[in-house]
Parts: C-alpha cells; sequence; structure tokens
C-alpha cells in the first residue's frame, strides 16, 4: 500500500483566497483524521470521521474551515476565506483500530 | 513537515548510549497511550503503544513504560543510533474506541556521533 495520500505537498496563496487540501486514506480504514501541525501549538486534532461520518468536529478552529469525506476512499479539507495565521502543515492520517498512519503533510502558506 | 519548534525540549546523547525521553499526561482517565517518531519533512509514525493495564511494554530496542501514580510515561531507547534523531511525541486516548488522541508538545532526541 502507498499510505496515505496528501495532495498537494506545498501550497502559497493570498490571503482571501480559498484553500483545499486532499486526503486519500490507506485502502481499508475506517478512520480518518484531520491536524495541524504549527510551532506555537504543536500538532492539534481538527476533525476525525469513522465510516465516513465526522464524529468530532471540536478542533475546528471557526466556519472558515469545513472538511468533508464523500466516500471512503477521499476526504478534503477546505479553508475559505484564508489568513496568514492558518499557515500550518495539515497531515491527514488514518486508521482501523487505533494506530494512526500519518500521511507526508501538506504545508501552507497564507501570505 | 514542519517539526514543531524552537522551544521544543531537547534531549541530546551519544550514539550507542540509551536515551530516556518522559512525558507527562493530563487526564487521569487517559487508557491507551502512543508514542510517535517525527522526522524531519515527514509526518508522525508509530513506534510503540501501551494500555492503562500495564506498566511496562517492549518492542525492537524500545521499551515504555507507564506510571499511572503520578500520570507519567516514558519511552527508553537502546543503543541510540543516529537515525533515531527525531521529534518523538507521546499521545494520550481517554475513549474506549482509540480514535481521539492528545499530543504532547514533543521532544527532539540529537544524536552525537
Amino acid at each position: 500500500d502507498a499510505g496515505v495520500i496528501q495532495s498537494p505537498r506545498h501550497e502559497v496563496t493570498e490571503m482571501g483566497q480559498e484553500v483545499t487540501l486532499r486526503c486519500k486514506p490507506i485502502s481499508g480504514h475506517n478512520s480518518l483524521f484531520w491536524y495541524r501541525q504549527t510551532m506555537m501549538r504543536g500538532l492539534e486534532l481538527l476533525i476525525y470521521f469513522n465510516n465516513n461520518v465526522p464524529i468530532d468536529d471540536s478542533g475546528m478552529p471557526e466556519d472558515r474551515f469545513s472538511a468533508k469525506m464523500p466516500n471512503a476512499s477521499f476526504s478534503t479539507l477546505k479553508i475559505q476565506p484564508s489568513e496568514p495565521r492558518d499557515s500550518a502543515v495539515y497531515f491527514c492520517a488514518s486508521s482501523l483500530v487505533s494506530e494512526q498512519y500519518f500521511g507526508p503533510g501538506t504545508r501552507l502558506t497564507v501570505t | 513537515g514542519e517539526s514543531v519548534g524552537l522551544h521544543l525540549p531537547t534531549l541530546s546523547v551519544q550514539e550507542g548510549d540509551n536515551s530516556i525521553i518522559n512525558c507527562a499526561y493530563s487526564n487521569s482517565a487517559s487508557d491507551y497511550f502512543i508514542w510517535y517518531k517525527q522526522e524531519s519533512g515527514k509526518g508522525p509514525q508509530f513506534i510503540i503503544d501501551i494500555r492503562s493495564n500495564m506498566d511496562k511494554r517492549q518492542g525492537q530496542r524500545v521499551t515504555v513504560l507507564l506510571n499511572k501514580t503520578v500520570k507519567h510515561l516514558s519511552l527508553q531507547i537502546a543503543a541510540t543510533q543516529p537515525g533515531d534523531s527525531a521529534v518523538y511525541f507521546c499521545a494520550e486516548n481517554i475513549n474506549n474506541y482509540g480514535q481521539n488522541f492528545v499530543f504532547g508538545p514533543g521532544t527532539r532526541l540529537s544524536v552525537l556521533p
């Protein structure tokens, strides 16, 4: 298996633009997680899905952030409009039981 | 991936020595713990886990110790190698489904030649 796949790996955008991050979990995994990592806050859970259903989105910072999982093999995290403080590395992870497998991350820079 | 930052605790060890990385967790109800390793430019990678009904678990060159009385977790790495240089995170989970983890701030391990 190729592991968790994220795209793009790097994204640079201007403040106010819409940003969409994509994730393909490991085939057969039933849970998917979106994390954000910054120097100031470390690794934070934003939202997770179980069997494509959002279970806990309490970590989503505000209404500008939204996440979807239309099927078992694809999820998106959207930021609209983006702001400079959204600059971070965004990780997607998937799991079957408890161990989470992380993707390589998307480094987002909002200028 | 960015491995967090300027204010991370750092542990420097000589190659071949043993390393001990410590973690204080926050919730006495946490029942499952995982140690992750994050190398520069990569996502966190599972190392070893332990449930709250155990106080010690061993893997290959790694041992995790759990002290529930003081809410403390440690990761011991035997015969530390240059490839062990990374940021190490402990993560705690408080529900039985093992889904929602809270990650610690991380410790940067630097292996000296």
